[in-house]
């Protein structure tokens, strides 16, 4: 069992926007800004999309976007494109110099 | 462009310890600044960080409490390299693994090519 939540699916529509949340606890996600987003296909490696809860890496376009409020960090993608669809997972500093990951959401575009 | 290129064998018996070696292109491990971690993914776990080696002034390494008692991430300056050892692996440690360069702090940015570790008699 993974030790951040989050919900196994999500689904939109191309153009629309989806939110994937990610349910830590007080001694992760909501004490350190240090959640990040990584997006994953079938069959390769993640790639990271978000860091420091809001901050998007080079490339990754602006159609991403992370927030996080209390325990609870999200990831929003606005006007969902086919190549959107893969897996995304969540992850955040756990104090202790120790990182933990979410179960992962498969977003699905309709 | 970093590059990282991961070996060793994909598949390992049960109580035997599993290798895995990640060759750095790009970037140094004796890195002041980065972090050299290795991460694995299951069906039943999910993902799940391992551990990590990193120079700042001497060498460091962090495990994940899960492995601690069994992991060791070494780092090779000679090869610009590191390493995973996990001793004494079962079934439950069937996994691809990943090895990985970042910070906890903001992020995992670059990852290997990933190798299926399969533990079986």
């Amino acid at each position: 069992q993974s030790a951040l939540t989050q919900p196994p699916s999500a689904s939109g529509s191309p153009g629309q926007s989806v939110t994937i949340s990610c349910t830590g606890t007080s001694s992760d996600v909501g004490s350190y800004n240090s959640v990040a987003w990584y997006q994953q296909h079938p069959g390769k490696a993640p790639k990271l999309m978000i860091y420091e809860v809001t901050k998007r890496p080079s490339g990754v376009p602006d159609r991403f976007s992370g927030s996080k409020s209390g325990n609870t960090a999200s990831l929003t993608v606005s006007g969902l494109q086919a190549e959107d669809e893969a897996d995304y997972y969540c992850s955040s500093y756990a104090g202790s110099n120790n990182l933990v990951f979410g179960g992962g959401t498969k977003l699905t575009v309709l | 462009q970093v590059q990282l290129q991961q070996s060793g064998p994909g598949l390992v018996k049960p109580s035997q310890t599993l290798s895995l070696t990640c060759a750095i292109s790009g970037d140094s491990v004796s890195s002041n600044s980065m972090a050299w971690n290795w991460i694995r993914q299951s069906p039943s776990r999910g993902l799940e960080w391992l551990g990590r080696t990193y120079y700042r002034s001497k060498w460091f390494n962090d495990y994940a409490p899960s492995v601690k008692s069994r992991i060791t991430v070494n780092p090779d300056t000679s090869k610009n390299q590191f390493s995973l050892q996990l001793n004494s692996v079962t079934p439950e440690d069937t996994a691809v693994y990943y090895c990985a360069r970042g910070l906890m702090a903001s992020g995992i940015n670059y990852w290997g090519q990933g190798t299926l570790v399969t533990v079986s008699s």
